[in-house]
C-alpha cells in the first residue's frame, strides 16, 4: 500500500529564516506531487505540483519553491521566510492519469514564523 | 473559474442525531467531487468521493450523492457519533488541470 511521509512535523522559525520541507511517498511509481498550504481561516490553497522530477509547476507567486529531486520526493523550500508564510503545509500525491484523480494526504507540517 | 461552497460552521449535534453538511459547486464539464475529513492536527483523510452524476459515494456510514441538476454534493450521516468530531471539506476536481479546489471547511463538534 502507498504511504506519504511529511517532516518535520512542527517548526518554528524566526522571519527571515530559510526553510526545508520534505514529503517522500512509498509504494507507487512516478505520482503526481503537490504542495498545500492551510491558512487559519483561508481553507486550502494549492501552492506547486509536479508530474515528474524536475517538473514544477507554480500556482501562487511568492517566496516559496518547489523541487522533486527523485521520483517520490517532494520539497518545498524558501529563502526568507516571512511571518505570513505561517501555516499548516500539506503534501498530496496522486496516480499520474491527468486532472481529476483523487489525491492522498500527508500528515502536515505546522509552521510557526516569529 | 471552478468553485466550492460549502456551509459555515460551526455544527454542534448531539450523539446519534442526523447530519446534513451541505455542498455546492461550479464549474465547467463534469469534475469529480470529494468530501475530506481532518481531525484535529492532521492531514485530510479521503472520505468519499463520486465521479459522475447521480454516483453516490459512501463510507464509515457517511454518503454523499452527485446531483449536477442542483449541483450539489451534500454529506449526510444519520447518526453521528463523538468521534465524527472533525472539519469536513468538499472539494472537486475538473478533468482538465490538476489542482483540487476546495471549500472553506465545515467544523463539526458531536456532543455526548
Amino acid at each position: 500500500s502507498q504511504t506519504i511521509h511529511q517532516w518535520p512535523a512542527t517548526l518554528v522559525q524566526p522571519v527571515g529564516s530559510p526553510l526545508s520541507l520534505e514529503c517522500t511517498v512509498e509504494g507507487t511509481s512516478n505520482p503526481n506531487l503537490y504542495w498545500y498550504r492551510q491558512a487559519a481561516g483561508r481553507g486550502l490553497q494549492l501552492l506547486f505540483y509536479s508530474v515528474g522530477i524536475g517538473q514544477i509547476s507554480s500556482e501562487v507567486p511568492q517566496n516559496l519553491s518547489a523541487s522533486r529531486p527523485q521520483d517520490r520526493q517532494f520539497i518545498l523550500s524558501s529563502k526568507k521566510l516571512l511571518l505570513s508564510d505561517s501555516g499548516f503545509y500539506l503534501c498530496a500525491w496522486s496516480v499520474a492519469r491527468g486532472g481529476a484523480e483523487t489525491q492522498y494526504f500527508g500528515p502536515g507540517t505546522r509552521l510557526l514564523v516569529l | 473559474g471552478d468553485s466550492v461552497t460549502q456551509m459555515e460552521g460551526p455544527v454542534t449535534l448531539s450523539e446519534e442525531a442526523f447530519l446534513t453538511i451541505n455542498c455546492t459547486y461550479t464549474a465547467t464539464g463534469y469534475p469529480s467531487l470529494f468530501w475530506y475529513v481532518q481531525y484535529p492536527g492532521e492531514g485530510l483523510q479521503l472520505l468519499l468521493k463520486a465521479t459522475k452524476a447521480d454516483d453516490k459515494g459512501s463510507n464509515k456510514g457517511f454518503e454523499a450523492t452527485y446531483r449536477k441538476e442542483t449541483t450539489s454534493f451534500h454529506l449526510e450521516k444519520g447518526s453521528v457519533q463523538v468521534s465524527d468530531s472533525a472539519v469536513y471539506f468538499c472539494a472537486l476536481s475538473a478533468n482538465s488541470g490538476y489542482a483540487l479546489n476546495f471549500g472553506k471547511g465545515t467544523s463539526l463538534l458531536v456532543t455526548p
